[in-house]
C-alpha cells in the first residue's frame, strides 16, 4: 500500500528559530495536504498543493510541492510558542479516493 | 453551520462490551471518513463512506468492526467485544465532494479507553 513517510518525528525547536519538516511518498500523488493536530485536539487543514513545484505561504508557514510530485515541505520561521503541536502531511495516491497520513512531526518550543 | 460532530467525546468500555461511536457530518457533506490515532502516532485510515454505502473498508479491521452511515441519521462506527488493543482517538471527517480532493473536517473524535 501507499506509504508516506514524515521526517523528523520530533522537532525540539527554541523560540524565535526556524524547522523544515519533510513528507516523502514512494508513488506519484494526486495532491497533499497538511494538517495541524494541538495536543488532545482533532487536526486542522492548514493547505492543499496540487502542481508540481508549488510553493504556498501563510504567514510564517511555506509548504512546498516537489517538481515529482512525491515529497513535500513545510517550513516554519521564527517559531513560536502557539506553533506547539504535531503536523501532518496528507497524500491522496494518483486515482486514489482517500488520505493517507504520514506519522506526523511532534514540534515542541523551548521559550 | 455546525462542524463535524463526534460523540461521546470519551468512551469508557469494559473488555467484550461493544463500542458505538457517532459521526454527524457538516451540512451538505455526504461522504465521511473514520480514521483511528493511537498515542504518538499518525492517523490511521479505516473506512470511507457515503450515503447507504461502503466505498473503501480497506483500514477496518475484518473482525468485530463495522461501520454504516444511513439514509437518516450519524455515520456510526461499531466495535464489537473491545479488547485494550481498540484503546485509542477515534476521528470522523466529512468533505463535500468524493475522493478528499478538497479539505477535510475533523471532528472533535471519540476517545476510547478499554479497561
Amino acid at each position: 500500500g501507499q506509504q508516506v513517510m514524515q521526517i523528523p518525528q520530533y522537532q525540539h525547536v527554541q523560540e524565535g528559530e526556524d524547522f523544515t519538516t519533510y513528507c516523502n511518498s514512494s508513488t506519484t500523488l494526486s495532491n497533499i495536504q497538511w494538517y495541524k493536530q494541538r495536543p488532545g485536539g482533532h487536526p486542522v487543514f492548514l493547505i492543499q498543493l496540487v502542481k508540481s513545484g508549488e510553493v504556498k505561504k501563510q504567514k510564517r508557514l511555506t509548504f512546498q510541492f516537489g517538481e515529482a510530485k512525491k515529497n513535500s515541505s513545510l517550513h516554519i520561521t521564527a517559531t513560536q510558542t502557539t506553533d506547539v503541536g504535531t503536523y501532518f502531511c496528507a497524500a491522496i495516491k494518483a486515482a486514489g479516493n482517500k488520505l493517507t497520513f504520514g506519522g506526523g512531526t511532534r514540534v515542541l518550543v523551548k521559550p | 453551520n455546525a462542524g463535524v460532530m463526534q460523540n461521546p467525546r470519551h468512551l469508557v468500555r469494559r473488555r467484550g462490551q461493544e463500542a458505538r461511536l457517532r459521526c454527524s457530518p457538516m451540512k451538505g457533506h455526504s461522504h465521511v471518513y473514520w480514521y483511528r490515532q493511537l498515542p504518538e502516532e499518525g492517523l490511521k485510515f479505516m473506512v470511507y463512506l457515503q450515503k447507504e454505502n461502503i466505498i473503501d473498508e480497506s483500514g477496518m479491521p475484518k473482525e468485530r468492526f463495522s461501520a454504516e452511515f444511513p439514509k437518516e441519521g450519524p455515520s456510526i462506527l461499531r466495535i464489537q467485544q473491545v479488547v485494550r488493543g481498540d484503546s485509542a482517538a477515534y476521528f470522523c471527517a466529512s468533505s463535500p465532494h468524493p475522493d478528499m480532493n478538497t479539505e477535510a473536517f475533523f471532528g472533535q473524535g471519540t476517545r476510547l479507553t478499554v479497561v
